[in-house]
Formats: structure tokens, sequence, C-alpha cells
């Protein structure tokens, strides 16, 4: 069975540090891994998405994540954090096979102080 | 925006009801997912339609049910409504059925059942 854990309820940043919200998962079978970001009272917003190949993937708002087989690990990252950052973050798995759901993780609340 | 509609917006109904939620996906996509947003269970993944097929089930009622139209548009029936089906619900579209596609989420309809 596919699983995400996204083990911080919440991950409190300064304006203008790096900020990290991780993610690791277990499927079986190649991973497709996904990040969404989710304001108040709006539908989620995809920002990146690990398919194949290199292992760093860049995606909207300056937002990376590097996927890591070894750790099953797929956390979000960015160099430094604006207050405008501060949303709902969701992690997601697929198995790479057609008619696979998109699990999500529980999401991570990132706060970001001005 | 996203492309992708949702009506209603919010939906308050008594307990044994029915109601339906419509989707219009973006344009030119194929495929429309439908999820659960609560504060319990997390997001959800109920179901899955591409090009009118239904293409893969996730935990999804038997007191619910979806369907997609010639036109792509996508309806899902909520019946004998209860107390804790209140929640958000997202319809996604993307362009077809990989797995590997990202999902583009509309602005949900938040049902309160009371």
């Amino acid at each position: 069975a596919q699983s995400v854990a996204q083990p911080e309820d919440q991950v409190n940043v300064a304006e203008g540090n790096p900020l990290t919200v991780k993610c690791t998962y277990s499927v079986s079978g190649n991973p497709y891994l996904f990040w969404y970001v989710q304001y108040p009272n709006r539908g989620l917003q995809f920002l990146l998405k690990y398919i194949t190949g290199d292992n760093l993937v860049k995606g909207s708002y300056g937002f990376e994540a590097e996927f890591n087989k070894s750790q099953t690990s797929f956390h979000l990252k960015k160099p430094s954090a604006l207050v405008s950052d501060s949303a709902l973050y969701f992690c997601a798995v697929r198995r790479g096979e057609a008619g696979t759901a998109l699990i999500f993780g529980k999401g991570t609340t990132l706060s970001v102080s001005s | 925006d996203s492309g992708v509609t949702q009506t209603p917006k919010h939906l308050i109904t008594a307990t044994g009801q029915r109601v339906t939620l419509r989707c219009s996906p973006r344009s030119g996509d194929l495929s429309v997912y439908w999820y659960q947003q609560s504060l319990d269970q997390g997001l959800q993944f109920l179901i899955q339609y591409y090009n009118g097929e239904e293409r893969a089930k996730g935990n999804i009622l038997e007191r619910f049910s979806a369907q997609q139209f010639p036109d792509l548009h996508s309806e899902l029936n909520l019946s004998s409504l209860e107390l804790g089906d209140s929640a958000l619900y997202f319809c996604a579209s993307s362009v077809n059925s990989g797995s590997g596609n990202e999902q583009f989420f509309g602005p949900g309809t938040r049902l309160t059942v009371l």
C-alpha cells in the first residue's frame, strides 16, 4: 500500500532563512512524487514533481525538492523564505501505473515570520 | 486560477438528503478526480474518471457516486447524507490519465450537513 508521512504538523521559520518541509513515502515500484500548496479557502496548487531523472527538482516560486531513493524521502526546500510562503503544504505519491490513486500526506503548515 | 470550476461553493443541507456537486475541468483535460478534505481524515481520493469512464476508485462510500459526461464535466452525487459527510470536496483535472501528470484543483465545495 502507498503512504506518505509528513512528520511535522508545523514548521516555523524567519523570513530570509532557508526552509525545509519534510516528506517520506512508502510505495511499491517506482514512485511519482508531488508537492502541492494550499492557501486559506483555496484549492491546492501544484508546486513541483519528480517522475524520473535528476534527483533535484525545481518548481514554482523558487521551491525545489530532492528525491532520495535510499531514504525514501522527498523534502521540499527553499533557500530564502518569504512571509507570503506561509500556507499548508502537501506531499503526495502515486505509483507509476495507470489506475492508481494520488495519496496525500496530512500536510504541514509553514509559518514564516517577518 | 487553475481553470477548474466547481459549483456550488457552499452547500448546507440536512441529514438524509441528497446533493450533487458539479465540476468543469480545465479546457482540454480529459481526466477528472474527486477528493474529500476533512480535519480528521485529511485529503482523501474518492474517484477518477477519464474521458467518461471510471479509471480508479479510492475510499468512496457506496452512498456516493460520480459520473463524467460527454462534455467532460463531472458530477459527484452524495446521498443519505450523514453529519460525518461534512467536508470540503475538491475536483481536480489533468490532461490525461497518466500517473505522472500534475493535477489542477478547483476551489472546492464546502458541504455542511446539519
